[in-house]
């Protein structure tokens, strides 16, 4: 399986700012997927990051609060804008060729205060 | 929309026992069931999968079953170990026309006590 990693993996943010989540994978991908998991709670998958073209956003996220890029086969960021107290969450890119098993990193421990 | 319900959504066993979760889905179309377990402070792992050609699928002491009919699938763990404590997630996979989409249950926390 594909080795992924995640930077920043923790941060401590004030509300009205944003943070740039990045996702590196140690091999060349098809599918990488960002999902969010609010405290105690499931995962949620936000989007699905297209290289070359725009991300594919689930219902109830949008762009401008989510804004994702896919520049390369190996690497994706997704940014948390004007962030607030609920956008408090792990963030979590997982990656996938199509009908296949996904795999997850370790996850982007967000703190808003 | 696919729609995963998973129980318990706690689960306290004695070491050496079992553990069951169970899990339904919704859309007949889903084909890939995966589980995963998640530590304190890290990602979901996947653990075992299986597809929806398959009935059961088993990896040492972990085992998964596919009732497509009833739209159940379930975990089942033998001689659970104090290691196996963690939070476990099913989820079902739908192809989409972008690529596969996964929907997660909620969540079992298993508790194997020593």
């Amino acid at each position: 399986s594909a080795v992924i990693s995640q930077k920043p993996s923790r941060d401590i943010c004030q509300r009205g700012t944003s943070l740039t989540i990045q996702c590196q994978v140690d091999s060349q991908v098809t599918m990488m997927f960002w999902y969010r998991q609010q405290p105690g709670q499931s995962l949620t998958l936000i989007a699905t990051a297209n290289q070359g073209s725009e991300a594919t956003y689930e219902s109830g996220f949008v762009i401008d609060k989510f804004p994702i890029s896919r520049p390369n086969l190996t690497f994706s960021t997704l940014t948390v804008s004007n962030m607030s107290p609920e956008d408090s969450s792990i963030y979590l890119c997982s990656v996938g060729a199509v009908g296949e098993t996904q795999y997850f990193g370790p996850g982007t421990r967000l703190l808003v205060l | 929309g696919e729609n995963v319900e998973q129980h318990p959504s706690t689960l306290s066993v004695q070491e050496g026992d079992s553990a069951v979760i169970k899990c339904t889905y919704s859309d007949s179309a889903s084909n890939y069931f995966p589980w995963y377990k998640q530590e304190l402070g890290k990602g979901p792992q996947l653990i075992i999968d299986i597809r929806s050609n398959v009935g059961e699928k088993k990896d040492q002491r972990i085992a998964v079953t596919l009732n497509k009919t009833a739209k159940h699938f379930s975990l089942h763990i033998t001689e659970t170990q104090p290691e196996d404590s963690a939070v476990y997630f099913c989820a079902a996979s739908i192809i989409k026309g972008y690529g596969n989409k996964l929907v997660f249950g909620a969540g079992t926390i298993l508790r194997v006590k020593s």
